[in-house]
């Protein structure tokens, strides 16, 4: 089956800093997304991008499918912007990975 | 409702007992799926319904989860001779259809076996 990696799998950074994280995948896929899990466990629907660039706010987001990747920034953290950040793919059911584990300090 | 909701958000039941838990996705959407997380883990695939159907289930652990969508709406994942390992936060989402449109996820349901 497909494989999701996603890195870096934990990440620690002052309020006000940017960031990337990254999540490669190991065969085509039919869309893939970016999900948020807060510290009370609700997972929340940042991107849904198969292609191309979006972007929310202070979120933006790339997949480059023909080079099987996707790239989440996240510019001017904040501490709410804490959590862990996971990117799914769908071939025919959806696939998680293990996620990044994001921690801003006040 | 506007989201996906599941109920009880907490259930603590005994080893060796049957346990419930339901879906209510958002209307309209077609299609549903469970997962199953464990603390530090990523979500992982249970099972899929298109409409009343179960697409995939390949994620079942064994025979005593079972789910069912009977008129392609809600859902209900059953657990029977419930197991310690059991214990995890079972989530539900759904989608307008199938692979195409964004997941939406319900808050889960915490279960603890004791």
């Amino acid at each position: 089956g497909i494989q999701v990696e996603q890195s870096p799998p934990d990440l620690i950074l002052q309020e006000g800093a940017n960031s990337t994280l990254r999540c490669n995948f190991s065969d085509s896929v039919n869309n893939l997304q970016w999900f948020h899990q807060n510290p009370w466990g609700q997972l929340i629907n940042l991107f849904y991008i198969p292609s191309g660039t979006k972007q929310n706010g202070r979120l933006s987001a790339t997949t480059v499918a023909t080079e099987r990747y996707s790239l989440l920034y996240i510019s001017s953290s904040q501490t709410t912007d804490s959590g862990v950040y996971f990117c799914a793919v769908r071939d025919d059911k959806i696939i998680f990975g293990k996620g990044t584990r994001l921690h801003i300090l006040p | 409702g506007a989201g996906v909701s599941q109920t009880p958000s907490n259930k603590v039941t005994e080893k060796g007992k049957y346990v419930e838990l339901r879906c209510d996705p958002i209307s309209g959407h077609t299609a549903l799926y469970w997962y199953r997380q464990s603390l530090g883990q990523g979500p992982e695939f249970l099972i899929y319904f298109q409409g009343t159907g179960a697409a995939d289930d390949s994620g079942l652990p064994n025979d005593r989860f079972f789910a069912v969508r009977p008129e392609g709406s809600v859902s209900t994942l059953k657990i029977q001779r419930t197991e310690r390992g059991d214990s995890a936060v079972y989530l539900c989402a759904s989608s307008l259809y199938g692979s195409g449109s964004p997941l939406h996820f319900g808050n889960g349901t915490r279960l603890t076996v004791t």
